[in-house]
């Protein structure tokens, strides 16, 4: 079966660094996307992996590392508007376009 | 460039009863896929469509169905509706099918809620 673990909820302080961990076990793996979700909207795109190692996009960052079934998102200078829900989502198989998606992690940002 | 849209926004039945979502993708977008997403599963994948076939199905029962139409404009149809299937129901199309660095961009889903 398919599995993908990733903390519940996490708080972190307005400029402050904060790492979000997901640990996957899936067969078929085709990549592995982190998307955002603010409360009542749809998901909104945030990174792709599909080799090991770092993507940086702006403040935002993904992290892979497919030998350990891990990945993170690494959020810096955190802002008020990034209290959202964090989906780890990993693409099961070649030539499939269905998303496997862990629960979320919901990220509060305090003042 | 639009977004995905989905109509209706909002859709309130009673057990039973049958319900059509509609789904259109972003221009130029082929692949259509649908999710129920619910606060105690999360996001689970529903089924996949590109040049009007069915690619994928995930782990839903029959009364789950769905169909692309040659604009890629997608639909999906539950029958038979139960309370369960209360659920946020999103839309997500993609340029193709599984490209190498492809993305799935959602539409703002369906409220469907079964009184």
């Amino acid at each position: 079966g398919q599995n993908i673990d990733q903390p519940t909820e996490m708080t972190a302080t307005e400029g402050a660094i904060v790492q979000i961990n997901c640990t996957y076990q899936t067969s078929g793996f085709n990549g592995l996307f982190w998307y955002q979700q603010h409360a009542g909207e749809a998901p909104t795109f945030l990174s792709y992996n599909v080799l090991d190692g770092l993507e940086e996009k702006g403040r935002f960052s993904s992290f892979l590392s497919r030998s350990k079934g891990y990945s993170y998102l690494l959020l810096k200078e955190l802002q008020m508007k990034d209290s959202a829900s964090y989906l780890c989502a990993v693409r099961i198989g070649a030539g499939a376009n269905n998303l496997f998606f862990g629960t979320g992690t919901r990220l509060t940002v305090i003042p | 460039k639009a977004g995905v849209t989905q109509t209706p926004r909002y859709l309130i039945k009673t057990r039973g009863q049958q319900v059509t979502l509609s789904c259109s993708p972003i221009s130029g977008h082929r692949s259509v896929s649908w999710y129920q997403q619910t606060p105690g599963q999360g996001l689970q994948f529903l089924f996949e469509y590109f040049s009007e076939t069915q690619r994928n199905k995930g782990n839903f029962p029959g009364r789950f169905s769905g169909r692309q139409f040659s604009n890629s404009r997608s639909e999906m149809n539950v029958s038979t509706l139960e309370l369960g299937d209360s659920a946020l129901y999103l839309c997500a199309s993609s340029l193709v099918p599984s490209g190498s660095t492809d993305t799935q961009y959602f539409g703002p889903g369906t409220r469907l809620t079964v009184l």
